[in-house]
């Protein structure tokens, strides 16, 4: 089955920075890759996602990469602001029949003012 | 709409004991399935279910059941809760199977003693 693997647990930078979040997958089979992002003691929400046939999704100061061949994906988050802090997960999951996700372990973003 | 909604918030248990985590939600959404999250694990799926009558196993189904009689209910079943099974348990929609976004409930957390 799926295997997701996801870099850094933590991740510390300066607000106005830039923060990167990679995952790795396992199955060739996946094509759906989501990001969640999750503040604490609430419930994961949906921030952007990205499909096999498409390199680069972009929505305002966040960015999605996905290399099928290398079979990873990377979020990116340009001028980090406070409340971007919280944990992210990244997910895959096959886009034919019921979906499936498969998480990654998730990172813990602290966007230091 | 109330979107998904989850009851009870919080839950203790003893070893053995059996309960039900409520899952609804009131977006006639077609796909519902249950998570649990773990520290350091992520989300891992539980069940998952296409539609009313129609259930499947997910990653880590063993002693849980789910049953789907209706659109709008996705109740999970803990048949003799362990210590293992303490856990935040989340609920997720989406309109179908091929309609990835997901929503999700705002979590029950369970503490098995």
């Amino acid at each position: 089955g799926e295997n997701v693997e996801q870099h850094p647990s933590t991740l510390s930078v300066q607000e106005g920075d830039s923060a990167v979040i990679k995952c790795t997958y396992s199955d060739s089979a996946s094509n759906y890759f989501p990001w969640y992002k999750q503040e604490l003691g609430k419930r994961p929400q949906l921030i952007i996602d990205i499909r096999s046939n498409v390199g680069e999704k972009k929505d305002q100061r966040i960015a999605v990469t996905l290399n099928k061949t290398a079979k990873h994906f990377s979020l990116h988050i340009t001028e980090t602001q406070p409340e971007d802090s919280a944990v992210y997960f990244c997910a895959a999951s096959p886009i034919q029949g019921a979906q499936k996700l498969v998480f990654g372990q998730g990172t813990r973003l602290t966007i230091n003012p | 709409n109330a979107g998904v909604t989850q009851t009870p918030k919080f839950q203790v248990l003893k070893t053995g004991q059996s309960m039900t985590l409520q899952c609804a939600q009131d977006m006639n959404h077609e796909y519902m399935s249950w998570y649990r999250q773990d520290p350091g694990m992520g989300l891992r799926l539980i069940h998952y279910s296409v539609g009313a009558g129609i259930t499947d196993q997910g990653e880590v189904p063993n002693g849980y059941n789910v049953s789907r009689s209706t659109t709008e209910d996705f109740p999970l079943r803990l048949l003799s809760a362990a210590p293992s099974q303490t856990s935040v348990y989340f609920c997720a929609s989406s309109y179908s199977e091929s309609r990835e976004t997901q929503y999700f409930g705002p979590g029950t957390r369970l503490l098995v003693l």
